[in-house]
């Protein structure tokens, strides 16, 4: 079956920093990967969005990056500010799917 | 910006009732979910909805759960005989048609207590 596998373990980092996040998917090809943002309570957030023919997406102070040989994804936060801290979840789909599905998330903690 | 909310935030029921989670989508969406979150686990898809009818669900969406869209704003989530497990923060989403908008959309969620 498809799995989708996060870091599960914390990042802590010092503001200013870059924060680099991976994405690791097996058993599956996907169409994109998407990249949403969840603070605790609350419901995710869409960040970004990559297909799978794309190497690279940017959005501000948000990169993505996508290889499909490697069958991972990258997020990085450049800059990183105390208000980045939250959970980051990838999430992908099937080409021919309509379920998004989600990894567990990796939790960041910008310290100041 | 337009979006999608949920009511109760919060649902607290005994052991085997009923309960009916509502969600009303963004008004031009045509694919709606819904998701669960147990504490400090992932998000769970269960259940994707266009055009009427369910497109796909998950093992999750067993006998007990069913979907509906009764009006063509509100989508509801109901648990026939809630049971222990089922504690968890439920979210809906919703999204345009394919293409460039696939982005999901989610609700706050509603925070779903079984005692």
């Amino acid at each position: 079956s498809q799995k989708i596998e996060q870091n599960s373990e914390a990042l802590n980092i010092q503001e200013g920093k870059t924060a680099t996040l991976t994405c690791n998917y097996t058993n599956y090809s996907p169409a994109y990967l998407q990249w949403y943002r969840q603070d605790p309570g609350r419901g995710p957030v869409f960040l970004l969005l990559i297909r799978e023919n794309e190497k690279e997406k940017r959005k501000e102070r948000l990169k993505v990056t996508f290889d499909t040989t490697l069958k991972q994804s990258l997020f990085h936060i450049t800059a990183s500010q105390p208000a980045d801290s939250a959970t980051y979840l990838c999430a992908t789909i099937k080409a021919a799917g309509n379920k998004l599905t989600f990894g567990g998330g990796t939790r960041v903690l910008v310290k100041p | 910006e337009p979006e999608v909310t949920q009511t109760p935030s919060h649902q607290v029921t005994q052991m085997g009732q009923e309960v009916i989670l509502r969600c009303v989508p963004i008004s031009n969406h045509l694919y709606f979910y819904w998701y669960r979150q147990i504490l400090g686990q992932k998000v769970e898809f269960l259940v994707s909805f266009y055009n009427n009818e369910i497109s796909e669900k998950s093992e999750i969406f067993d006998d007990q759960f069913s979907v509906e869209r009764p009006d063509g704003s509100n989508f509801t989530l109901k648990i026939r005989s809630t049971k222990l497990e089922d504690s968890a923060m439920y979210f809906c989403a919703s999204r345009l048609e394919t293409g460039e908008d696939e982005k999901l959309f989610f609700g706050s969620g509603t925070q779903l207590s079984v005692l």
